[in-house]
């Protein structure tokens, strides 16, 4: 049963640069929400997808984006980096039609902007 | 957003001795989740309450979901030394957004 998985672990771009995150979701899932965490902070909601829709967003500006695939598939899309948007982006997955939610996570990506 | 403190911020113990942190919160949630993060992971879920007053075991750790529903409670027993790491807490709302906690680090020494 394959969990969580991200792509890339780790990645590295220069202020301005736009980067593209990848989130696969456990199997059977059909949910897939966005976090940050900075270096010592519990993660932040970024936002949620389903049904290839962002159903919900957290307290982020526009140059945060996303996409849900058909296959239940993410991505994240950051423009314009500044250097407050080094951290640990983490993907998380769920499904939508359980009772009770749990959120499984994946690794993370590791952001670092210069 | 809403605000989770933990505490405390930091525990160091010695292998064998016991574990309390706690979660709390100005609101009212109806989930609260455990989370365990080692450096560089992402949290790997604990135990999973959804209901004020019940308490769930996973192996040495219990968690409990305060009867105020307000609050949460993690406790570890017989602490070992791959119990080393971040616990978070995460609290949701009815069908909203999970909000995490700051996180207690524990530091356990042989």
């Amino acid at each position: 049963d394959a969990g969580v998985t991200q792509s890339p672990t780790h990645l590295i771009k220069t202020r301005g640069q736009q980067v593209t995150l990848r989130c696969s979701p456990k199997s059977g899932h059909d949910t897939v929400s966005w976090y940050q965490q900075a270096l010592g902070q519990g993660p932040q909601f970024i936002f949620q997808y389903y049904e290839e829709e962002e159903r919900q967003r957290g307290n982020f500006p526009d140059r945060f984006s996303g996409h849900q695939f058909p296959n239940y598939s993410s991505e994240l899309n950051v423009n314009a980096l500044l250097l407050g948007d080094s951290a640990l982006y983490l993907c998380a997955s769920s499904f939508d039609g359980e009772l009770n939610e749990k959120l499984f996570f994946g690794s993370g990506t590791q952001l670092s902007v210069l | 957003g809403q605000q989770l403190n933990q505490s405390p911020q930091s525990m160091f113990i010695q292998e064998g001795e016991d574990v309390s942190m706690n979660c709390t919160s100005s609101s009212i949630f109806n989930t609260w989740l455990w989370y365990k993060q080692e450096p560089g992971e992402g949290p790997v879920l604990l135990i999973a309450l959804y209901k004020a007053g019940e308490l769930t075991s996973n192996g040495r750790l219990t968690a409990q979901f305060g009867i105020t529903r307000k609050d949460s409670f993690l406790n570890i027993s017989a602490s070992i030394p791959s119990d080393v790491g971040i616990y978070f807490c995460a609290g949701q709302l009815a069908g909203n957004q999970f909000y995490f906690g700051t996180g207690t680090s524990l530091t356990v020494i042989p």
